[in-house]
């Protein structure tokens, strides 16, 4: 299947800083790639989908202020969490989807994100 | 909303067959019925998906109900390795809404020696 790769892999950081976590899908092309957020003993959580060349779309409830997302090539979407606290500290899974009709869907490995 | 409705988790022994229930009273006719998996700390894997027919990939078998209201993913042969939490997601596959994938709590799988 299609590889999807995120980085870091694991990232820590002070309160207040911000933080950029890159999604990208390695052999194919995606038009539209979606954020997931997942707390611990958590389902994943879609924060946004986010399609090339144009604004994300997010989803009730995330501060799009806060979550800024980028997607400016069809194979690099990238999160920054800006002045980041504690309580956002999670787990961050990004998908891409195919740019073809088939809508299939393939997630990559994650990103755990502690703020101190 | 949840679309899905899955037992929070089962026990299955290794080489036994898994049978993941789930049920979608509320399904509509353009929507198909897809599982994820995702093992500890992974992002989730693909696993099958259909609309109505049963199918089978070298993964797991999908059984829908003749109504869509329910359907069961079977792990023929379940290994260790299959332990992880197992999503029932309904969705449309094409269009302006195909693609976004909703999380339900999912099933916690247990394979156990």
């Amino acid at each position: 299947g299609a590889v999807v790769s995120q980085h870091p892999s694991w990232v820590i950081c002070k309160s207040g800083t911000s933080v950029k976590i890159e999604c990208r899908s390695l052999d194919f092309q995606a038009t539209t790639m979606f954020w997931y957020r997942q707390f611990p003993k958590q389902s994943l959580m879609l924060m946004a989908t986010s399609n090339e060349g144009s604004k994300a779309t997010y989803e009730q409830g995330v501060e799009k202020d806060k979550f800024l997302i980028n997607h400016a090539s069809l194979t690099l979407s990238t999160l920054t969490v800006t002045s980041a606290h504690p309580e956002d500290s999670s787990f961050y899974i990004c998908s891409a989807r195919l740019a073809s009709s088939s809508n299939e869907q393939f997630f990559g490995p994650g990103t755990r994100l502690t703020v101190l | 909303d949840a679309k899905t409705t899955q037992p929070t988790s089962m026990d299955c022994a290794e080489g036994r067959a898994a049978n993941l229930p789930c049920n979608h009273s509320t399904i509509s006719g353009n929507e198909y019925v897809y599982w994820y998996r995702q093992i500890h700390s992974q992002g989730p894997q693909y696993i099958i998906h259909g609309l109505k027919n049963n199918e089978t990939n070298e993964m797991a078998s999908l059984i829908i109900t003749e109504d869509r209201k329910s359907s069961t993913l079977i792990l023929p042969h379940a290994t260790l390795r299959d332990t992880a939490v197992y999503y029932c997601i309904v969705r449309v596959a094409r269009g302006n809404q195909g693609g976004k994938l909703i999380f339900g709590q999912g099933t916690e799988l247990s394979v156990k020696p």
